[in-house]
């Protein structure tokens, strides 16, 4: 298996600018997350699915950011407009969970988008 | 509020020595901790994942330990190597399982 997709690996844009950052979770798995990583802050939960259904998004920052998993193959998380204080890596993470979605299955990362905002 | 601490924040040890991490939680209601190891510019990887119910879990090198009644949980690393060079990052899952709160990691150099 190839693991989990990011694209694209580095993205530098300007601030005002849209980003789109995909994902391609491991094929068979029905939750998928995405993950904010700064020094700072270290690692942050902004969002999850299952079963492509959004469950908690209370960890995304502001309207700016939205997230969408059309089907069980892709996501996107979208930042518009982007400003400085967004830069970061974004990870993309999947797993295996039951149908209740209780679980306490692995999460798998991807190798993460390195976004800068100037 | 939920929070994972971890010590010390960085450690350089000699190839070949043994080395103890230390994570404190005070996630609760709480349903399993995970250790994961993070290269420079790579997603993390799990090493150890432990119920509530659980007190220790090897893989390999690695051991972990889990007290949930003091909320404290260690990772060893015996006869570590320079590929343990990395951040190992402690994370602490909720009721569900799927919210894991993070910690801010331990930065682990080995040095020959």
């Amino acid at each position: 298996d190839a693991g989990v997709i990011q694209s694209p690996r580095h993205e530098v844009t300007e601030m005002g600018q849209e980003v789109t950052l995909r994902c391609k979770p491991i094929s068979g798995h029905n939750s998928l997350f995405w993950y904010r990583q700064t020094m700072m802050r270290g690692l942050e939960l902004l969002i999850y699915f299952n079963n492509n259904v959004p469950i908690d998004d209370s960890g995304m920052p502001e309207d700016r950011f939205s997230a969408k998993m059309p089907n069980a193959s892709f996501s996107t998380l979208k930042i518009q407009p982007s400003e400085p204080r967004d830069s970061a890596v974004y990870f993309c993470a999947s797993s295996l969970n039951d149908l209740a979605g209780v679980t306490s299955y692995e999460q798998y990362f991807g190798p993460g988008t390195r976004l800068t905002v100037t | 509020k939920n929070q994972v601490e971890q010590s010390p924040q960085s450690l350089i040890i000699l190839e070949g020595k043994n080395c103890t991490l230390q994570c404190n939680y005070t996630v609760s209601p709480f349903s399993n901790l995970r250790w994961y190891k993070q290269d420079t510019g790579r997603g993390p990887v799990s090493l150890t994942i432990m119920t509530f119910s659980e007190n220790t879990k090897s893989n390999g090198r690695y051991t972990a330990t889990l007290d949930a009644d003091t909320k404290q949980s260690s990772l060893h690393i015996t006869a570590s190597q320079l590929s343990d060079s990395a951040s190992y990052i402690c994370v602490v899952g909720d009721r569900e399982g799927n919210k894991l709160v993070f910690g801010a990691g331990t930065i682990l150099r080995v040095k020959s």
